[in-house]
């Protein structure tokens, strides 16, 4: 079965620092994979999505993330954080083997962003 | 488009009663999921359909839960009869064919059962 794995539950950083939220797939066939993020109190916005063209993937906000498939990693960062990106995040994986396409999410990491 | 769509948002209900929480998907949408969201067991799937049509409902915790899409605009999450620890935030999301585009998810409804 696929499932991804998120490392960190939470993830501090202070206002203009890089961010790096760490996903990591288990697929036996390349995926899609997606980031989700979910503000306090609202439903989940999609912020990007890899379906296997470019591997390097940019999304709104600022976001990007790259596809590694020798690592199986798919990790999400910023260059610059901004107070507004505090907020928890889910990396999410669909297809691959499973033709049914249901999503199904990692444990998600809630991210701080410190002034 | 408005967007995938549910109802209440909130929601406050007695042990023992029945709560139905309701979704209207993106028009033009042919799959329907429904998940659940807790502190400890994260985003759970429910169940989804496709064409209006229920196609795994292994995540449905109990035979207490039940899910009906009566036609491709709207759809049901019942629970009967309804316990505390069904408290949670409850996501309706919907997306169109193939797995490209990724699911639209609604703002969800929040359910305290006391």
């Amino acid at each position: 079965a696929q499932s991804v794995t998120q490392l960190g539950s939470h993830v501090s950083v202070s206002e203009g620092a890089l961010v790096l939220l760490r996903c990591n797939y288990s697929s036996s066939v390349p995926p899609y994979l997606f980031w989700y993020v979910q503000y306090p109190n609202q439903g989940l916005q999609l912020l990007l999505k890899y379906t296997s063209a470019a591997t390097l993937v940019k999304g709104i906000n600022g976001f990007e993330a790259e596809f590694k498939k020798s690592e199986t990693s798919f990790h999400l960062t910023k260059p610059s954080a901004h107070m507004s990106d505090a907020a928890e995040y889910f990396c999410a994986v669909s297809g691959g083997m499973d033709s049914s396409y249901k999503l199904i999410f990692g444990s998600g990491t809630r991210l701080l962003v410190r002034p | 488009d408005a967007g995938v769509i549910q109802s209440p948002r909130h929601e406050v209900t007695e042990m023992g009663q029945e709560v139905t929480l309701r979704c209207k998907p993106i028009s033009g949408h042919d799959y329907l999921f429904w998940y659940r969201q807790t502190m400890m067991r994260g985003l759970e799937l429910l169940i989804y359909f496709n064409n209006n049509v229920p196609i795994d409902d292994s995540g449905m915790p109990e035979d207490r839960f039940s899910a009906k899409m009566p036609n491709a605009s709207f759809s049901t999450l019942k629970i009967q009869p309804s316990e505390p620890r069904d408290s949670a935030v409850y996501f309706c999301a919907s997306r169109g064919q193939g797995g490209v585009d990724g699911y639209t998810f609604g703002s969800g409804t929040r359910l305290t059962v006391v």
